[in-house]
């Protein structure tokens, strides 16, 4: 069985200010791949980041970072200077070795207020 | 153009009705989805098919049957509604099954 926990239902934050989506996950396989998905209000999903198991490397993206610890089982999300364009749910997800296995966490609210 | 489509959008029906959501997507995937999004967002998986091949099918009640005509479609039927079906429906498709997922654009079903 896999997990995905994101503790954080609600965070709301004022313009420019940093804000951190945590991701905790639980997986037996040592070969796996992490996703982050963003949901506007507008509904759709898209797609943000992509990180397999072995690739612990932290990444930056414009604006957003992500900070993959294996040791902590954690695939946390910081986004910078936030916008209120950044105003979105977004959901963590852990898919297993197989692939035949995708879990979602609960998704976690973001309102950037101006 | 669009990558993802379903369709119908919207849809609402009567409890015992049967119902069918189409999903297509044009970027030659091997691999489709269907989701359930619920009214407090939680994301559930129901179903994947890899190349018209069943490879993910969560504990979902046997009412709902996707079934895969090709590689680009996957649709979704839904027999003998209850009120508890009501939800925004995501189709998605990725290359793979390892890949990131393109979604569709929802179909919002309400059962009354």
């Amino acid at each position: 069985a896999q997990k995905v926990t994101q503790a954080q239902t609600e965070i709301s934050v004022v313009e420019k200010e940093d804000v951190t989506l945590d991701c905790v996950y639980e997986t037996r396989d040592t070969t796996y791949y992490l996703f982050w998905y963003k949901q506007p209000p507008s509904g759709e999903l898209v797609f943000l980041i992509r990180r397999n198991s072995f690739d612990e490397q932290n990444e930056i993206s414009g604006r957003y970072s992500w900070n993959f610890q294996k040791s902590t089982s954690s695939f946390n999300f910081t986004i910078t200077a936030s916008q209120v364009v950044d105003s979105a749910v977004y959901f963590c997800a852990l898919q297993n070795n197989a692939g035949n296995m995708l879990t979602f966490g609960g998704g976690t609210r973001l309102m950037v207020k101006p | 153009d669009t990558a993802v489509s379903q369709t119908p959008k919207y849809l609402v029906t009567q409890m015992g009705n049967d119902k069918s959501i189409k999903c297509e997507q044009n970027l030659g995937h091997d691999t489709m989805y269907w989701y359930k999004q619920d009214s407090k967002k939680f994301l559930k998986i129901m179903f994947s098919y890899n190349n018209k091949e069943l490879i993910i099918n969560e504990t979902v009640p046997n009412r709902f049957s996707p079934k895969s005509p090709d590689k680009a479609h996957l649709n979704l039927h839904i027999n003998s509604l209850e009120l508890g079906d009501s939800a925004v429906y995501f189709c998605a498709s990725s290359q793979d099954r390892f890949n990131e997922q393109f979604f569709g654009p929802g179909t919002r079903l309400t059962v009354l």
